[in-house]
Order: C-alpha cells, then structure tokens, then sequence
C-alpha cells in the first residue's frame, strides 16, 4: 500500500537558507494539498493543485513560498530565505476530485529553523 | 470566514468511559464534515466523515452525526481504550471541495 510520502521527515536549517521538500502522492489521486500545522494547532491551508495546475493560494503563502507540480505526480515546496517562524510541520494530501473527497495526509516534514 | 471550534483539551477519560467531544463549524454552503485523528509520532488520519445534514459517520466505534441546524458534528464513542489516546481535529471542506478547514484538535488521553 503506497500511502502519500513526504521527504525528508525532519530539516534543520539555519535562517536565511533555501529549503526544498517533496510529496508524492497517492497515484491515482489528481488533487494536492499543502498544509502548515504548528505546535498545538491544526493545519492551515496553504495551497491546491488540479493535475500540474495551481488552482488556489492562501494569503499564508507569502512570496518566499513557491510550489510546483510540474508532471501532475509529485510535488515540491520551497521556502526561500528562511525565517524562524517558518518552523513548522508542512503537511502534504491528496484526493480525488471531488466535492466531498477524503483528503489523504502524508507524515509531514518537520522543519526547524535556526 | 470558515472556521470550526472545538472543544479545548486535554481530555482524561478512564478506560471504558463514555467520550464526547464537541465541534462546531461556520462554513457557507453545504460542506462535508471530517474526523482526523493524530496517534503519537504519526500522521493524519481520516477517522469518519459525513457529506450531508443527518448523515451519520461511522469508523472503529466513533460516530459523529452532521447537524446542520446546530452546525454541529460531535464525535462519540461508547467505551474508550487505551489505544484511542491522540490527538482529535475536526474539519469541514469549502464548496468546491478543493480545502479543508481544521479546528485547533483535541488531545484524548485514556488511562487503565
């Protein structure tokens, strides 16, 4: 059973560096999420992708955030210049499409900035 | 804007007690309304969902029923376990599907 994937699990950076993460999801799911969660919260939207297509951003996703998926299967997010809030689990999912479609969570990276 | 409340945690229930937590949601249309659950050290999982007012969503002995009268999609289950220790989040999905809007999670802890 190949569930959706997250890589690396745990980044360590110091502020100011780049920082890249890959999701692989499910492979017949079409849609992919990225979500932020921190410490006792739950996650926040970040943004969707429809196949290779963005389709939706959160105003959470500020300009040093950029996310592709450029083949429609796997998925990267980068964050630029790196700050200390930026720390935090960065949740990837996938689904179907769907109106109602479950959301499926890969295990998260957990990054820290210091 | 969206937004769902949950019950603020932690919950200590002794084994085989009776567990409620409560969810409320503000959402604008008909959403579809979850259950996710984080064991320790894991990542999230769907627990239940229900797609429309009444449903009743089912999975491992947990049951929430979608009250659209009270916004409202409280989980249950009649005898808890050890194992069900985690952290609980409540969400609901935008119109279009594309989104979902999680509540702040509530930590369950059972003890023997």
């Amino acid at each position: 059973d190949t569930g959706v994937s997250q890589d690396p699990r745990h980044k360590i950076t110091k502020r100011g560096q780049n920082v890249t993460f890959r999701c692989d999801p499910i492979s017949e799911h079409n849609r992919l999420y990225w979500y932020r969660q921190t410490l006792g919260q739950g996650p926040e939207f970040l943004t969707y992708f429809q196949n290779e297509a963005q389709l939706e951003k959160s105003r959470l996703l500020s300009d040093r955030f950029s996310a592709e998926r450029p083949k429609g299967s796997f998925s990267t997010l980068e964050i630029q210049r790196t700050e200390q809030g930026d720390s935090a689990m960065y949740l990837c999912a996938s689904s179907i499409s769907g109106t109602s479609s479950e959301q499926y969570f890969g295990p998260g990276t957990r990054l820290t900035v210091t | 804007g969206d937004s769902v409340t949950q019950m603020e945690g932690p919950v200590t229930l002794s084994e085989e007690a009776f567990l409620t937590i409560n969810c409320t949601y503000t959402a604008t249309g008909y959403p579809s309304l979850f259950w996710y659950v984080q064991y320790p050290g894991e990542g999230l999982q769907l627990l239940l969902k229900a797609t429309k007012a009444d449903d009743k969503g089912s999975n491992k002995g947990f049951e929430a029923t979608y009250r659209k009268e009270t916004t409202s999609f409280h989980l249950e289950k009649g005898s808890v376990q050890v194992s069900d220790s985690a952290v609980y989040f409540c969400a609901h999905n935008n119109n279009a599907g594309n989104m979902l809007t999680f509540g702040g999670g509530t930590r369950l802890m059972v003890k023997p």
